[in-house]
């Protein structure tokens, strides 16, 4: 069994402030990793990815994460909040091999980037 | 990156009446594709998996009656909500995956559907 875990349901920053949302995983198999941004009524939008090859992703919009294998986890990284990065976060799991595609996601964060 | 069109947007319905939400792969044949509920200020749970031409795979507690799901095609599948009530009221939200480099590791979401049963 897959499971995700995003500590923090609300995260706030200044603009131009880190933003660092946490992700920790458990996956009984290597898994793939991913960060998903949702505006409000709409579908979610990947940011980026890990399969394979190099632990530090770089995504759209100048996020980033690492894949800590020992510390399990895949925290999401942007050096300077901009206001447009208000949004709801997702990290999600999905096992690679098999349905590599069926996502198990973390609860969600919501980022708020203040003025 | 591939593009999944779902339709409708939104929907209002009476409760008893059924509705049916549509998911569209617009550029690229999607071999499977998942149906997801999103509760507010929740996160997306998985409901079914379905593959092209065969039968949808339900998660636990996921009524099949109730939600059904056609996948006829590599191209569309369908989620009909049978006899709504207003407790199925939610966002849903179908994503696509298919063949090739990308397909194997990505699945592509469609906007997502917010259905209220009134």
């Amino acid at each position: 069994a897959q499971s995700v875990t995003q500590l923090g349901s609300h995260v706030s920053v200044s603009e131009g402030a880190l933003v660092l949302l946490r992700c920790n995983y458990s996956s009984s198999v290597p898994p793939y990793l991913f960060w998903y941004v949702q505006y409000p009524n709409q579908g979610l939008q990947l940011l980026l990815k890990y399969t394979t090859g190099a632990t530090l992703v770089k995504g759209i919009n100048g996020f980033e994460a690492e894949f800590k294998k020992s510390e399990t986890s895949f925290h999401l990284t942007k050096p300077s909040a901009h206001m447009s990065d208000a949004a709801e976060y997702f990290c999600a799991v999905s096992k690679a091999s098999g349905s590599a595609r069926q996502l198990t996601f973390g609860s969600g964060t919501q980022l708020t980037v203040l003025p | 990156g591939a593009v999944v069109s779902q339709h409708p947007s939104r929907v209002i319905c009476k409760s008893g009446t059924s509705v049916k939400i549509e998911c569209r792969s617009l550029d690229f044949q999607a071999t499977t594709m998942f149906w997801y509920r999103q509760f507010p200020k929740q996160s997306l749970m998985l409901m079914a998996t379905s593959n092209e031409g065969s039968k949808a795979t339900y998660e636990q507690g996921v009524e099949k009656d109730k939600f059904l799901i056609n996948h006829a095609s590599l191209t569309l599948s369908t989620l009909t909500v049978t006899s709504a009530h207003p407790e199925d009221s939610s966002f849903y939200i179908c994503s696509a995956s298919g063949t090739g480099a990308r397909g194997d590791t990505e699945a592509f979401f469609g906007q997502g559907t917010r259905l209220t049963v009134v």
